[in-house]
């Protein structure tokens, strides 16, 4: 079955414990990003990446931190987490990023203490 | 201002009826626009492309207007199922692949 896997789908963590997230797509998708979605604020990019080893940042990457060593897995970092990065995450894939179409894992709730 | 603005609703709607919705975008130079679906607690998925000349994917019918920049979104004979939050996404200019998402419009088809 075609799919983006986030994992842990939710995690409570207290400030300053470094965290990944781990995003993996079998669609062998090129273009990769990161979401995080805040009630009233839409969906905001973090990061993306347009193939292995190369990422760019989005629109709020302050925080984060990815990389694509491989094309399936693009992994979300806190080095350094802190309680305005409670969201709720998503990544998603796509196989050419000009078209508006977006895979999207289910997401991964974050709560930072 | 932001660069994508949607009326968060909720719509309240009753099954069998119809509701439409706008989204405003703030750049002229947007390029793509789409609606998405999203349920709650849940990812968003594609639900539709928007064209210039409008589109229809069975109850459901959307419209570009350029001039006033905004798209809507209509959907006919609302379902119980048809409860959601629909997104508005535009891209901003042609060969940028950002994606500039709508904060939602809720709508809720009751019974």
């Amino acid at each position: 079955e075609a799919q983006v896997t986030q994992n842990p789908r939710y995690l409570i963590t207290v400030t300053g414990k470094k965290l990944t997230v781990t995003c993996s797509q079998n669609m062998n998708h090129e273009y990769m990003s990161w979401y995080r979605q805040d009630p009233g604020l839409g969906l905001r990019q973090i990061y993306y990446s347009m193939n292995v080893e190369v990422t760019d940042k989005g629109d709020v990457p302050e925080g984060y931190k990815v990389s694509r060593k491989e094309k399936r897995n693009f992994p979300l970092i806190l080095e350094s987490p802190s309680p305005n990065q409670t969201s709720l995450y998503f990544c998603a894939s796509s196989l050419r990023p000009d078209t508006g179409e977006l895979f999207f894992g289910e997401g991964s709730r974050l709560t930072v203490l | 201002r932001k660069e994508v603005e949607q009326d968060p609703g909720p719509f309240n709607v009753p099954e069998g009826a119809t509701v439409a919705f706008n989204c405003t975008y703030s750049n002229s130079a947007s390029q793509s626009f789409f609606w998405y679906r999203q349920d709650c607690r849940k990812e968003p998925k594609l639900l539709m492309s928007v064209y210039s000349s409008g589109n229809e994917d069975g109850r459901f019918t959307a419209q570009l207007n350029r001039a006033s920049q905004y798209i809507s979104l209509l959907i006919r004979d609302s379902k119980l199922s048809d409860s959601a939050t629909y997104l508005c996404v535009v891209r901003l200019i042609d060969n940028d692949y950002k994606l500039s998402f709508g904060a939602g419009t809720t709508v809720t088809v009751r019974a």
